[in-house]
Order: C-alpha cells, then sequence, then structure tokens
C-alpha cells in the first residue's frame, strides 16, 4: 500500500524558508512510471500546483512561485523535499505531496501538512 | 495558464438524488481531466482520471465523461458520505491546474 508523508515545521517565519519532505514508503521513486509533485491548499481556499520532479532530477516549477521554488529528491531515503524562501502570510497553507503516474494524473495524495507563515 | 471553471459553486442535494457537476477548460485538453473529492480536514481523493476512467477502488456511483473543453461527473445514488467538495484538475499542460470547487452539500 503506498502512503505519502509530508515532514517539517508547521510555523515559519515571515522572508525565512519554508522545508518540508514527503517520504514515500510502497513504491520506488526511482520508478520510470512516475512523478512526483506539491500542491497547497489556504485555508478554505482551493487547490494550487506547485511543482513537480522525476527520479532524474528533472523539474517543472509554477510560473507563479518559480522563483522561490525549489523541488529535489534523495532516490537513497525515498524522499522529495520542496523548499519555498522568501515566505509570507500568504504562504499559509496544507501542503501537499502527491505522486503522478505519467499521463493519467495524480493517483496517490499525502495527509497534507499545515504551515503557517507568521512571526 | 489554462482556466478551469467548475458549475455550479456549490450545490444541495437529497439522499439518493442523482447530481452532476460541470467543468469547463479555457482551452482544449484532449482527455487529460482528473476529478477529485475532498472532505473538510482531509486530503483530496483521487476518483477519475482521464476524463473517465474511474481511479481503483471507487464505487462506479461515480462516473465521468468529457473531452476538449467541456467535461462532467455525475453521481448517482447520493449517500451521507458523498457530501463533500469536489475539484476538477487539467493534466495537459502546465501548470496543472484546478477548477474552484463544486461543494455538494445535504438539502
Amino acid at each position: 500500500q503506498l502512503q505519502l508523508q509530508e515532514s517539517g515545521p508547521g510555523l515559519v517565519k515571515p522572508s525565512e524558508t519554508l522545508s518540508l519532505t514527503c517520504t514515500v514508503s510502497g513504491a520506488s521513486i526511482s520508478s520510470s512510471n512516475y512523478y512526483w509533485g506539491w500542491i497547497r491548499q489556504p485555508p478554505g481556499k482551493g487547490l494550487e500546483w506547485i511543482g513537480s520532479i522525476y527520479f532524474t532530477g528533472s523539474t517543472y516549477y509554477n510560473p507563479s512561485l518559480k522563483s522561490r521554488v525549489t523541488i529535489s529528491v534523495d532516490m537513497p531515503k525515498n524522499q522529495f523535499s520542496l523548499k519555498l524562501s522568501s515566505v509570507t502570510a500568504a504562504d499559509t497553507a496544507v501542503y501537499y505531496c502527491a505522486r503522478i503516474i505519467m499521463g493519467l494524473g495524480i493517483d496517490y495524495w499525502g495527509q497534507g501538512t499545515l504551515v503557517t507563515v507568521s512571526s | 495558464d489554462i482556466q478551469m471553471t467548475q458549475s455550479p459553486s456549490s450545490l444541495s442535494a437529497s439522499v439518493g438524488d442523482r447530481v452532476t457537476i460541470t467543468c469547463r477548460a479555457s482551452q482544449g485538453i484532449s482527455n487529460y481531466l482528473a476529478w477529485f473529492q475532498q472532505k473538510p480536514g482531509k486530503a483530496p481523493k483521487s476518483l477519475i482520471y482521464a476524463a473517465s476512467s474511474l481511479q481503483s477502488g471507487v464505487p462506479s456511483k461515480f462516473s465521468g465523461s468529457g473531452s476538449g473543453t467541456d467535461f462532467t461527473l455525475t453521481i448517482s445514488s447520493l449517500q451521507p458520505e458523498d457530501f463533500a467538495t469536489y475539484y476538477c484538475q487539467q493534466y495537459n499542460s502546465y501548470p496543472y491546474t484546478f477548477g474552484q470547487g463544486t461543494t455538494l452539500e445535504i438539502k
């Protein structure tokens, strides 16, 4: 059974860097059939695609966040990570990691983790 | 960016009803369309991919259709556990974008 689990600080100060990790169990992050993504949801609002990564390190970032986002993969640990720099209150959201099947979209989501940006 | 517009934004229905939610893309996306169900405080759950294919384990009461720019999600014989918010998402081109959501409430 595939599981994705987000982890990281729940509180980040304005102007600092948000860092989250998604640990994948039940599947190999280096499988050629999948890529791995981050999506966020501000409280009471809709879903926003942040970006995604393939095990080779190839990435796509939403242009609206591109200057601040870095997604990386750690194959030995079967994890992938999100860094979002220079955060503001507008970055307060539940952050989800997800598995994406090529051509078929998201099939599995992590449970999500709330990150609050506040001093 | 491709804009995804869902209608209605909210919908009241009774147990046993059949409901349909629509999703329109601002440009053609072939069948690269997914539907998700989200309950309060929970992660979204994947229901449908490729516009009309059910994810594993999703009951056949859920069905999707459409291609190009216009898509629908139909839920038959509503049960209490079906009352939730539903999102469509296009994955034809980056950035992948979501509809604003349709909240299905008990009448």
